[in-house]
């Protein structure tokens, strides 16, 4: 699975949007970009993942560059409540023969402040 | 639909003492994994199982063993808890798929003394 590499951490004001960025140069063509994030002493929470399109869902937006080398996680409007680490992970479709297992590397820390 | 529980919340043990983490999921999830969680760190798997009935070593194994009772309950024990164990750990259930997210239960602090 491609390393990946995210700043440590991030700052951004309540109700503007929250752009986190994630590089990931050595990703194979059938890895996808997954993002998870985890709030203070929970579990980490699925986000949203992607391939070669863009996606969105009602959490946030993923853009992903055309050659796929980098990625962009979008929350659109940032509440105090999304403050948390969120990792950026790369992983080869689930097959019989792999675990479908999760690297997680450092993270982001995001600070929504008011 | 409770999701992903794990037992007990907490716990302390001496140096040597043994126990089971308990894990369930209640949403016909094939595939289950056990990871930990140093501070300041991400999440390192510790074991898996694809399916009901088997179950693989992930990167850090050692001092573990895993159960896969059936399909819905995954369990982890320590035989004697050393202080390097001391971490919070969690139990995860993947959807099905070649995509399939992971659900993460709330986690299992444990402290070794």
């Amino acid at each position: 699975d491609a390393k990946t590499t995210q700043p440590p951490s991030m700052d951004c004001a309540e109700g503007r949007a929250a752009n986190l960025p994630c590089n990931h140069s050595t990703i194979s063509g059938n890895e996808y970009v997954y993002w998870y994030r985890q709030i203070h002493s929970q579990g980490p929470q699925y986000i949203i993942h992607g391939l070669k399109n863009n996606e969105t869902n009602e959490m946030a937006s993923l853009i992903i560059t055309e050659d796929r080398k980098s990625s962009t996680l979008i929350l659109p409007h940032a509440t105090l409540r999304d403050t948390a680490v969120y990792y950026c992970i790369v992983r080869v479709g689930v097959l019989s023969s792999n675990t479908g297992k999760l690297i997680f590397g450092q993270g982001t820390t995001l600070q929504v402040k008011p | 639909n409770a999701g992903v529980t794990q037992t007990p919340k907490f716990q302390v043990l001496k140096t040597g003492q043994s126990m089971t983490l308990q894990c369930a999921q209640d949403m016909n999830h094939n595939s289950m994994y056990w990871y930990r969680q140093d501070p300041g760190m991400g999440l390192r798997l510790i074991y898996y199982s694809a399916s009901e009935g088997t179950t693989d070593k992930g990167e850090v194994p050692n001092g573990y063993n895993v159960s896969r009772l059936n399909k819905r309950e995954f369990s982890l024990r320590l035989e004697s808890a050393a202080p390097s164990q001391t971490s919070v750990y969690f139990c995860a259930s993947r959807t099905a798929g070649a995509v399939g997210e992971q659900f993460f239960g709330p986690g299992t602090r444990l402290t070794v003394l």
